[in-house]
């Protein structure tokens, strides 16, 4: 079954803690990327990549950093965890680029106490 | 940078009564793709609309694309309780090499039935 998976789906955590919240999809997929969804302000996109070894910043980048070392997983690192990344993440992937429909993943629950 | 702004944020209607959410963006678009989640889930593509004027229908949903390749709409006939959620839509920039993707605050679908 064609599929973009995250892991965890749920987490709570500490400030400080460094965690790293997996992404994977079975497309053959070159184009994707991270979103966070927070209440009043939509998905904004955090990275993105358009291939192995090629990522770049979307609108809300800070704290966090990717990294594609194979084409079909694309972790999302917090390094140093704070409560305003408290949010609902969600991993998409497509074809190409961002000129083709997303295939979104289940989502994952942070929470940063 | 680009900014997509979606009106209204909420809206309740009783079943079967007509629905419409508009897409504005700051910027030329190469494309507008709308986006359904449903509440608890993670976004679904619905469409996407490439040519100025464009217009397409999937049963109740009618969805267009400005002259201006600026604006957009998705209007439902007649709705029902599985339309229940919210409706995004979502836009990359024409040209040049920014492939980021950047989605309206989504507009909050609800029906009395």
């Amino acid at each position: 079954e064609a599929q973009v998976t995250q892991n965890p789906r749920y987490l709570i955590t500490v400030t400080g803690k460094k965690l790293t919240v997996t992404c994977s999809q079975n497309m053959n997929h070159e184009y994707m990327s991270w979103y966070r969804q927070d209440p009043g302000l939509g998905l904004r996109q955090i990275y993105y990549s358009m291939n192995v070894e090629v990522t770049d910043k979307g609108d809300v980048p800070e704290g966090y950093k990717v990294s594609r070392k194979e084409k079909r997983n694309f972790p999302l690192i917090l390094e140093s965890p704070s409560p305003n990344q408290t949010s609902l993440y969600f991993c998409a992937s497509s074809l190409e680029s961002s000129y083709n429909e997303q295939f979104f993943g289940p989502g994952t629950r942070l929470t940063v106490l | 940078g680009q900014q997509v702004m979606q009106i209204p944020q909420y809206q309740h209607v009783q079943e079967g009564e007509d629905f419409t959410t508009y897409c504005n963006s700051s910027t030329t678009l190469s494309n507008i793709q709308w986006y359904k989640q449903r509440p608890g889930g993670h976004p679904v593509f619905l469409i996407q609309l490439v040519k100025s004027g464009e217009v397409k229908k999937q049963k109740r949903l009618t969805f267009q694309f400005g002259e201006a390749k600026k604006n957009s709409s998705l209007h439902i006939t007649a709705t029902q309780t599985t339309d229940v959620g919210t409706y995004f839509c979502a836009g990359p920039a024409s040209g040049g090499s920014n492939y980021k993707l950047t989605f309206g605050k989504g507009t909050l679908l609800t029906v009395n039935p």
